[in-house]
């Protein structure tokens, strides 16, 4: 069935640091891929998203890649802050229908 | 603009009671989803309607369903509660096929 792999399942970095997390899907049909961030109590925070006729997209200190024959993508953080600790999820999905997610990856960043 | 925005924010339940959660979606959004979040499981898809439609649905037993109305606001609802459905259940709206998916900060529900 449709499965996501999301690794690490923790990053902790110094702070300025960057942080790569990788996400490998198995669908060969899913065409959009978001990145969410969670903090604790609160609900998942998209902060970046790309579809399979893209690449790579870049938003200030954030990036997410996208290899379609690998079927991976990554999101990559740079000069981390310590705002930027939280719980990272990737997901998949076909026409963003039903989001199939990794299981998420807790990111430490130490001042 | 307001963020989707879901009801009640905590609540407690026995086993065997049920309840049902709220949920508006963005205005303008007439797709709105709804996911569980455990510790064990993860997040994981429960359904998505689309202009008072079931488009989809996960691999829940038939105890959770869903509805949505004509405004595009959502119930879902859980009924004869078990311990496992403790858990974090999140709604989320989009303008439909393509568009990006907005959630809510969820409805925590603790089973007792």
């Amino acid at each position: 069935g449709e499965n996501v792999e999301q690794h690490p399942s923790t990053l902790s970095v110094q702070e300025g640091d960057s942080a790569v997390i990788k996400c490998t899907y198995s669908d060969s049909a899913s065409n959009y891929f978001p990145w969410y961030k969670q903090e604790l109590g609160k609900g998942p925070q998209l902060i970046i998203d790309i579809r399979s006729n893209v690449g790579e997209k870049k938003d200030q200190r954030i990036a997410v890649t996208l290899n379609k024959t690998a079927k991976h993508f990554s999101l990559h953080i740079t000069e981390t802050q310590p705002e930027d600790s939280a719980v990272y999820f990737c997901a998949a999905s076909k026409n963003t229908d039903k989001l199939i997610f990794g299981t998420g990856t807790r990111l430490q960043v130490f001042p | 603009k307001a963020g989707v925005t879901q009801t009640p924010r905590y609540l407690i339940k026995t086993r065997g009671q049920q309840v049902t959660l709220s949920c508006s979606p963005i205005s303008g959004h007439r797709s709105v989803s709804w996911y569980q979040q455990t510790p064990g499981q993860g997040l994981q898809f429960l359904f998505e309607y689309f202009s008072e439609t079931q488009r989809n649905k996960g691999n829940f037993p038939g105890r959770f369903s869903g509805r949505q109305f004509s405004n595009s606001r959502s119930e879902m609802n859980v009924s004869t509660l078990e311990l496992g459905d403790s858990a974090l259940y999140l709604c989320a709206s989009s303008a439909g096929h393509g568009n990006t998916i907005y959630f809510g900060e969820g409805s925590w529900l603790t089973v007792v």
